[in-house]
């Protein structure tokens, strides 16, 4: 199965902060890559596919990059809205495993 | 609009058995893959099971391997997740998840189930 770390798993922050989240793959993984923002009680919303690709109605300041085994999640200027917990996903094969999270606090 | 609406959960001893529902609008239902993800108290998500479009191909994670099956009924609009000889760490949240064609990624998901294993 293929592994995923994320890093770091808490992050605390400011409004207006630019933030990036690493997610580290135990092998190649192309770009089959998700990232996944939560809030407490509600489902995940899917923010980027295949890597770098911004899902329809996510807000520009949400990027992503990377290929192969290392990726990154980045937030250029938090909003009151971001304080969430983001999650990143490969969906290179099955079984289809998510990163342990990064939950994104207010500082 | 699509939706996707789970239900059957509660509270259940250890041992027995539970079947979830997934129902899906807004889309046509069998052109798409359908997983179930989970989601323990305070922990991470941890992806479940898989059907394909027409419910020949199915996986498992290991852990519910022999105990979860997965099936669906496209004629309903519908998703199932039979979840047998249950135990106590299989307490969670249960989504229901539409898988999109390539490139991949999980585009919409239900509301959550929650499944409460215990005596």
């Amino acid at each position: 199965d293929i592994q995923l770390t994320q890093s770091p798993s808490f992050l605390s922050a400011s409004v207006g902060d630019r933030v990036t989240i690493t997610c580290r793959a135990s092998q190649g993984i192309s770009s089959y890559l998700a990232w996944y923002q939560q809030k407490p009680g509600k489902a995940p919303k899917l923010l980027i596919y295949a890597a770098s690709t911004l899902q329809s109605g996510v807000p520009s300041r949400f990027s992503g990059s990377g290929s192969g085994t290392e990726f990154t999640l980045t937030i250029s200027s938090l909003q009151p809205e971001d304080f969430a917990t983001y999650f990143c996903q490969q969906l290179n094969s099955y079984p289809y495993t998510f990163g342990q999270g990064t939950k994104l606090e207010i500082k | 609009e699509v939706q996707l609406v789970e239900s059957g959960g509660g509270l259940v001893q250890p041992g027995g058995s539970l079947r979830l529902s997934c129902a899906a609008s807004g889309f046509i239902f069998s052109t798409y893959e359908m997983n179930w993800v989970r989601q323990a108290p305070g922990k991470g998500l941890e992806w479940v099971s898989y059907s394909s479009t027409g419910g020949t191909t199915l996986y498992y994670a290991d852990s519910v391997k022999g105990r979860f099956s997965i099936s669906r009924d496209n004629a309903k609009n519908s998703l199932y997740l039979q979840m047998n000889s249950l135990r106590a760490d299989d307490t969670a949240v249960y989504y229901c998840a539409r898988r999109s064609g390539w490139p991949y990624y999980f585009d919409y998901w239900g509301q959550g189930i929650l499944v409460t294993v215990s005596s």
